[in-house]
């Protein structure tokens, strides 16, 4: 079975531009978390979505967005380009939003503000 | 509020050494413990986990123990390989969410 599949791989904005970045959960899968990873740093939340509403958020401003399709796949938006939000954006499937439920990484997708 | 802390690296190793990299984690709740890692330019794998206090999760030859009584979650390997060379994150979870550690980047020479 494919994993958890993240699109694009790379991507290069400028500041103040807006990103969407994309993510397909394992089959079977209903919930869908974001993690931000800054170089040399663990990852950080941001949001997880379960049955297409927010089930939590990060601690992270309102120009970070996200939403999950019906087939379970997920958006992760950012507006007005900063800086700072250059990072490795790591999407994460579980089968359920219990505590229990192991989350499952993709690759990610790495943002270069410019 | 929950938090993983984990040592510093790099940790260097010559291939076939004894590996420890420690984890403690804040003691709120009954979370369960795992071990991500991280090869260059990849996303996060799961490497093992530990849903309870005594849990012993191993994988790879990896291994770790839930320790309770010290908040600890230490990850140990008998014999590294140069392939085993990754960053290793400690992590908890907490309501819906991971919490991780810095990472621990392991070098091991041949």
């Amino acid at each position: 079975d494919a994993g958890v599949t993240q699109s694009p791989t790379h991507l290069i904005k400028t500041r103040g531009q807006h990103v969407t970045l994309r993510c397909s959960p394992i089959s079977g899968h209903k919930s869908v978390s974001w993690y931000q990873q800054v170089l040399g740093q663990g990852p950080q939340f941001i949001f997880q979505y379960y049955e297409k509403e927010e089930r939590g958020r990060g601690n992270f401003p309102d120009r970070f967005s996200a939403r999950q399709f019906p087939n379970y796949s997920s958006e992760l938006n950012v507006n007005a380009l900063l800086l700072g939000d250059s990072a490795l954006y790591l999407c994460a499937s579980s089968l359920g939003a219990a505590y229990t439920d192991t989350q499952y990484f993709g690759p990610g997708t790495r943002l270069t503000v410019l | 509020g929950d938090s993983v802390t984990q040592m510093e690296g790099p940790v260097t190793l010559s291939e076939e050494a004894f590996l420890t990299i420690n984890c403690t984690y804040t003691a709120t709740g009954y979370p369960s413990l795992f071990w991500y890692v991280q090869y260059p330019g990849e996303g996060l794998q799961l490497l093992l986990k530990a849903t309870k206090a005594d849990d012993k999760g191993s994988n790879k030859g990896f291994e770790a123990t839930y320790r309770k009584e010290t908040t600890s979650f230490h990850l140990e390997k008998g014999s590294v390989q140069v392939s085993d060379s990754a960053v290793y994150f400690c992590a908890r979870d907490s309501s819906y969410k991971l919490i991780f550690g810095s990472g621990t980047r392991l070098l091991v020479r041949p």
